[in-house]
């Protein structure tokens, strides 16, 4: 099964509003994360990726939060506009069942975003 | 072009049929990366190549898959006497020398079997 999850399938905000989206995730053992931005009949949009050495980092109008005590993953967008419509994705790198690192994601299955104006 | 390149973009054929898939990964990147998406899911890992050789082919779902990649660029993705399950979207992504980098995607093949 997939270690990596979403909370919430679907969310909903007012344009201009900041956006969080959750995900879990299982492995500990995993270093590296990474957030995708998915528009219909596109390929995932690579947005912004944080290692296991931080708990924050920013972009243009995104920040990722990392908290590796409870295994959780955050994307806040600043200001939603409604270009930022789309599915958005967490994914993990992969581990082997020793624990060893192998190259490869593990995604989540995505929440949509909605923005309402 | 700059970005990672898929073709076709769509593909339908009858069960059974022998299908290929083409990627042509960003000028440069040695990694190259399959996946498979299914309707309203995640993406899911098929295999991995670090220049023409696989050293995980743990993701691909059947003996009827197999990959292959020349020249360090250009990979193909091979579906053999295909059933209907194996209607999916599947991407390719490429990313750079080292552990860790971003993967960037292609927009996909979106594959139907009647």
């Amino acid at each position: 099964g997939e270690s990596v999850g979403l909370h919430l399938p679907t969310l909903s905000v007012q344009e201009g509003d900041n956006s969080i989206i959750n995900c879990a995730y299982s492995n500990s053992a995993s270093d590296y994360f990474i957030w995708y931005k998915q528009e219909s009949g596109k390929g995932p949009q690579f947005i912004i990726d944080i290692r296991s050495n931080m708990d924050k980092r920013q972009g243009q109008r995104v920040t990722v939060l990392l908290n590796k005590t409870v295994k959780h993953l955050s994307l806040q967008i600043a200001a939603t506009q409604p270009g930022d419509s789309a599915v958005y994705f967490c994914a993990e790198n992969r581990v082997t069942e020793s624990g060893g690192g192998a190259d490869g994601l593990t995604f989540g299955k995505g929440t949509h975003l909605i923005i309402q104006p | 072009g700059a970005g990672v390149s898929q073709s076709p973009s769509n593909k339908v054929t009858e069960k059974g049929k022998d299908v290929e898939l083409r990627c042509d990964p960003i000028s440069g990147h040695t990694a190259l990366y399959w996946y498979r998406q299914s309707l309203g899911q995640g993406l899911e890992f098929l295999i991995y190549f670090q220049g023409n050789s696989a050293p995980d082919k743990s993701g691909l779902p059947s003996d009827r898959f197999s990959a292959e990649r020349t020249g360090g660029s250009v990979s193909t993705l091979t579906i053999q006497r295909t059933q209907q399950e194996d209607s999916a979207v599947y991407l390719c992504a490429s990313s750079s020398m080292g552990s860790n980098q971003p993967q960037h995607f292609g927009d996909g093949t979106r594959l139907s079997i009647l």
